[in-house]
């Protein structure tokens, strides 16, 4: 079956560094998202990652090693608002878009 | 309106009831989304219509029935349903290409309660 792991909660404190991490097994690999969903609203676009390495933007960075199926979100200098869901998608073989079931951020002053 | 746009934001129904969700994209995009996300479970996707046409049903039950008159509007048709389908009701478009899926666009979501 097709899988995608995250830590369901994190805890970090504002102006520090966090690391949220995604493993996945799946049918082939064609990409990997990641998003940002403040609760109870829509789930927003952070970044995407086809090749291995570092994709920096602003704050936030994504890494991708395919060989070893892994990501992770950098989030730098956290601020209150970075307090969030994060989820990871893995687009498969198919074009079809697995989702994670997403970290909970929790920033504390 | 800029974005996607749902209505309504909050939906209660008891199990006979009949109702309907709408979608509305403003991005001129060519594929259309409904997913299910549950707390603490992964989004659940449940249809995809691409140009109009639906690509993809995920053995979602028949109380559930979309459709697409075109590009831009998405409805969800409910009817008879049961407790454990409350839950955000979220609507997505993208661009579909030769390449893939590009990233998706979300709308606000629909929170529905059957009781």
């Amino acid at each position: 079956g097709q899988n995608i792991d995250q830590p369901t909660e994190m805890t970090a404190t504002e102006g520090a560094i966090v690391q949220i991490n995604c493993t996945y097994q799946t049918s082939g690999f064609n990409g990997l998202f990641w998003y940002q969903q403040h609760a109870g609203e829509a789930p927003t676009f952070l970044s995407y990652n086809v090749l291995d390495g570092l994709e920096e933007k602003g704050r936030f960075s994504s890494f991708l090693s395919r060989s070893k199926g892994y990501s992770y979100l950098l989030l730098k200098e956290l601020q209150m608002k970075d307090s969030a869901s994060y989820l990871c998608a893995v687009i498969d073989s198919n074009y079809q878009l697995i989702w994670g079931a997403g970290t909970k951020l929790i920033i504390k002053p | 309106e800029t974005g996607v746009t749902q209505t309504p934001r909050h939906l209660v129904m008891g199990m006979t009831n009949k109702k309907s969700l709408k979608c509305e994209q403003h991005l001129g995009h060519n594929a259309m989304y409904w997913y299910k996300q549950s707390a603490k479970k992964p989004l659940e996707l449940m249809f995809v219509y691409n140009f109009k046409e639906q690509t993809e049903n995920n053995s979602v039950p028949s109380r559930f029935s979309p459709e697409c008159p075109n590009s831009s509007h998405l409805f969800l048709h409910l009817h008879t349903l049961q407790p454990e389908d409350s839950a955000l009701y979220l609507c997505a478009s993208s661009q579909e290409g030769l390449a893939g899926p590009y990233e998706q666009y979300f709308g606000p979501g629909t929170r529905l309660t059957v009781t």
